[in-house]
């Protein structure tokens, strides 16, 4: 059965820090991932997607995430936080054989300080 | 393109009642997801509508239940609510479901007092 780690329900970083958000999954069949972000009082927003076709993805707003197989991991980066930034990140699996179902972490709460 | 909409956004309910939440997709969108966050449970997969039929289902009791027309604008009910139903729903659309982007509206918060 697929599932989603998620490392750390709380990250804290001051404006300008590396962005590590670490995300495990466990899944039978080659998984399609994805890191959403979610403001305040709002739905999800997609960030960026791995589909196979390049181990490196970038997103959106400079984040950028590796897919290792080896390790099963799915870890989002960015370089330099924003204060913009602070939000909750949520990774999430895609269950291929069962249609639109999302299987998502728990969440990182990501905090800037300036 | 209009993306995800949700009606209506916020709720309050007491317990006993029942509820029904709307979700209208991007235009072109045939697959609808619902979805219910809580702090304490996260990000939990209730169901999903395809083509006017349930193609997947979450562990939720019975309580819970949707449907999709023919439009692809898609309804969620709960019947019978409970004080532990508040939460957040939120509904995703994507072209055919599988294996691709959801596109989340903002959601209903809904309230069981």
């Amino acid at each position: 059965a697929q599932s989603v780690t998620q490392l750390g329900s709380h990250v804290s970083v001051s404006e300008g820090a590396l962005v590590l958000l670490r995300c495990n999954y466990s899944s039978s069949v080659p998984p399609y991932l994805f890191w959403y972000v979610q403001y305040p009082n709002q739905g999800l927003q997609l960030l960026l997607k791995y589909t196979s076709a390049a181990t490196l993805v970038k997103g959106i707003n400079g984040f950028e995430a590796e897919f290792k197989k080896s390790e099963t991991s799915f870890h989002l980066t960015k370089p330099s936080a924003h204060m913009s930034d602070a939000a909750e990140y949520f990774c999430a699996v895609s269950v291929g054989n069962q249609g639109g179902k999302l299987i998502f972490g728990q969440g990182t709460e990501l905090s800037v300080k300036p | 393109k209009a993306g995800v909409t949700q009606t209506p956004r916020y709720l309050i309910k007491t317990r006993g009642q029942q509820v029904t939440l709307s979700c209208s997709p991007i235009s072109g969108h045939r697959s609808v997801s619902w979805y219910q966050q809580t702090p304490g449970q996260g990000l939990q997969f209730l169901f999903e509508y395809f083509s006017e039929t349930q193609r997947n289902k979450g562990n939720f009791p019975g309580r819970f239940s949707g449907r999709q027309f023919s439009n692809s604008r898609s309804e969620m009910n709960v019947s019978t609510l409970e004080l532990g139903d508040s939460a957040l729903y939120l509904c995703a659309s994507s072209l055919t479901g599988y294996e691709e982007t959801q596109y989340f509206g903002p959601g209903t918060r809904l309230l069981v007092l």
